[in-house]
């Protein structure tokens, strides 16, 4: 297996623009984690996923956040409007159990200016 | 509430034997899980601790004490690649949380 793809690597936009981040898990995993990094506030659970489900999106910071999981090989986590705090590293990871071991994706660098 | 609190920093010489805390304060407690990033890269699963003891992994130990709501992971034979940071993480609380501490960076010295 590939593991977790995430795309784009990369994402430099302007304040206000639609942001969109895909991710791909691990076939046969069923839960599915989104994930923001900062120095200030360090690795941050968005938004995670079981079997297709959001079960915990508290950690979704406003409304300008919205995450989908249509079938169990792809997510999207939207920003709408971005804003220059939105600037992190988000990774997804997914697993077979939410407990134990989590396999993250590479990334995507997000620079809003 | 749920929180987790580990060292910021923490400073070995290559060869050694280091012990990186974790304290945890969560209700409904599943596990602790060790992780660890290197600088650019993403974190990559250590270790899972469920019940009260120590798991052996090659040179990677983690501990867990569920009656001190307290673990660590311990490093022995410090090599200059294991300079990262390191996340325990719980699951737990009546919404099923997961959360990841503030991470432990290791500096090692040759």
């Amino acid at each position: 297996d590939a593991g977790v793809i995430q795309s784009p690597r990369h994402e430099v936009t302007e304040m206000g623009q639609e942001v969109t981040l895909r991710c791909k898990p691990i076939s046969g995993h069923d839960y599915l984690f989104w994930y923001r990094q900062t120095m200030m506030r360090g690795l941050e659970l968005l938004i995670y996923f079981n079997n297709n489900v959001p079960i915990d999106d508290s950690g979704m910071p406003e409304d300008r956040f919205s995450a989908k999981m249509p079938n169990a090989s792809f997510s999207t986590l939207k920003i709408q409007p971005s804003e220059p705090r939105d600037s992190a590293v988000y990774f997804c990871a997914s697993s077979l159990n939410p407990s134990y071991e989590q396999y993250f994706g590479p990334g995507t660098r997000l620079t809003v200016t | 509430g749920q929180s987790l609190e580990q060292p910021s920093e923490v400073t070995a010489v290559e060869g050694a034997i280091v012990q990186i805390n974790c304290t945890y304060q969560t209700s409904g407690f599943y596990g602790l899980s060790w992780y660890q990033q290197h600088d650019g890269g993403a974190p990559t699963f250590l270790s899972y601790n469920a019940l009260d003891g120590l798991e052996e992994t090659g040179r990677f130990s983690s501990f867990l004490s569920r009656s001190d709501s307290y673990g660590y992971l311990l490093l022995q034979e410090l090599q200059m690649k294991d300079s990262a940071s390191y996340f325990c993480a719980v699951r737990g609380g009546r919404d099923d949380k997961i959360i990841f501490g503030k991470g432990t960076r290791l500096h090692i010295l040759p």
